[in-house]
This record gives C-alpha cells, structure tokens and sequence, in this order.
C-alpha cells in the first residue's frame, strides 16, 4: 500500500527553467511534508518542510505548495542549477513530534546544461 | 558539528552470516530511525529508536532483525542468518529531542550490505 506516490520516475529540465516535482498522498493522517535530495552513494539530505496548516513554503530557490484538498504537494525549484540533478524525495509524517517518514519512490531530476 | 556517523560504509557477508550495522547519531540528538531502501525503491521505515528504548518497530521484519539503542555508544541494526533478500542500503537517521526543531530526520550515508 503506497501511501505516498511519485508518480514520475525522472524528469529532464533546461538549466535556468523552473523544475516542478510532484507528489500525492493517500492518508488523511498526515500532517506534516518533507523533501529530500539524494546523490547517488550517498544519504537523503533535508530540503525544505511544510506543515498541513500552510499551503506554500519558500527557502530560496525552493519553495514547496500542499494542495491538502487534493492531497497533492509539489516542489518548484527556479531556476534550475546542473547541481540539482539528484533524486528527489517526498515523505510524510503524521504529527509534529518524532515519527516515523513514509517516503514516495523518488523522481530522478536531470538538469541539461 | 559532526552529521550522523554510519559504519561500516560498505558491508559484504556470505547468507547465513551475521551483519551488524552502526548509527552514531547528530550531537545532541536522541531519537534514531533506521530505514532500508532496495535497488529502484524508495526508503522504507524499518524502527524508530530512543536511549534504551525501542518506541516503534513497525517496520521490522518478524525474524532474524533486531535494534538497539544503548545509554552509551552508538545505535546498532542487528541482522543473523542473513539472505540474498537482505542486500539492500540501510540508512539511519536522527533528529533532536520532542519539542526542539520540527522532528526533521537528518540522514547518514548509510551502510551499503552485499549478500552473497
């Protein structure tokens, strides 16, 4: 049971272009969103956050928008670096405390130069 | 400021062997999550860990898996009479105590085990 879906594999984007990763959800339980970038070889590192109280949150050329209606969150990054090619992923939590993520299958993003 | 420490990098063990994988956590942080991810897929949760405590192991297989996360030293994933089925990178994971910060989880690079 997928709780959390990536439903694009990859995605291929013009560096300087805006880089729009998408992500849905199925329980209605979470409340609390998380990206992450990883490199091949290496650990998820923490991007940027949102809570279910909010529907946009910005950190520089991050910025990340919860449909929570539509169950639906996406990441908008502009413009778009060569180092941001990476998998990215989406998870969820179901309260503020410590809990435990469910992450989606990731989508691999390649910025072509 | 030291990121959470995971050792060895890269595990190799024939099946029926045990594998015992580390997880020093961030300094000052005192909840320890490890997750494991197979090739193509994304990171599944596997335990969910605090000093001496196991708070959620939901995620653990019934056999052959065990955590712990002693006063001292760091947290270990235990894993006896390992098979083919058990090659996968695990990762752990740390965050700061209940009421600090978000509860955002910061990785380490994780332990890359081979079963041969």
């Amino acid at each position: 049971d997928q709780q959390v879906k990536q439903n694009s594999p990859s995605l291929s984007v013009q560096e300087g272009r805006i880089s729009i990763l998408n992500c849905d959800y199925t329980n209605s339980m979470f409340d609390y969103f998380l990206w992450y970038k990883k490199y091949p070889a290496e650990g998820p590192t923490f991007l940027i956050s949102i809570s279910s109280i909010k529907d946009k949150n910005e950190d520089g050329r991050f910025t990340v928008f919860l449909n929570k209606s539509a169950k639906h969150l996406s990441l908008h990054i502009v413009p778009s670096q060569p180092g941001d090619s990476a998998v990215y992923f989406c998870a969820a939590r179901t309260n503020f405390g410590n809990e435990k993520l469910t992450f989606g299958t990731g989508t691999r993003l390649t910025i072509i130069p | 400021n030291a990121g959470v420490m995971q050792n060895p990098r890269h595990l190799v063990r024939r099946r029926g062997q045990e594998a015992r994988l580390r997880c020093s956590p961030m300094k000052g942080h005192s909840h320890v999550y490890w997750y494991r991810q197979l090739p193509e897929e994304g990171l599944k949760f596997m335990v969910y860990l605090q000093k001496e405590n196991i708070i959620d192991e939901s995620g653990m297989p019934k056999e052959r898996f065990s955590a712990e996360f002693p006063k001292e030293g760091p947290s270990i994933l235990r894993i006896q009479q390992v098979v083919r089925g058990d090659s996968a990178a695990y990762f752990c994971a740390s965050s700061p105590p209940t009421g600090q910060g978000f509860g955002e989880q910061f990785f380490g690079p994780g332990t890359r085990l081979t079963v041969l």
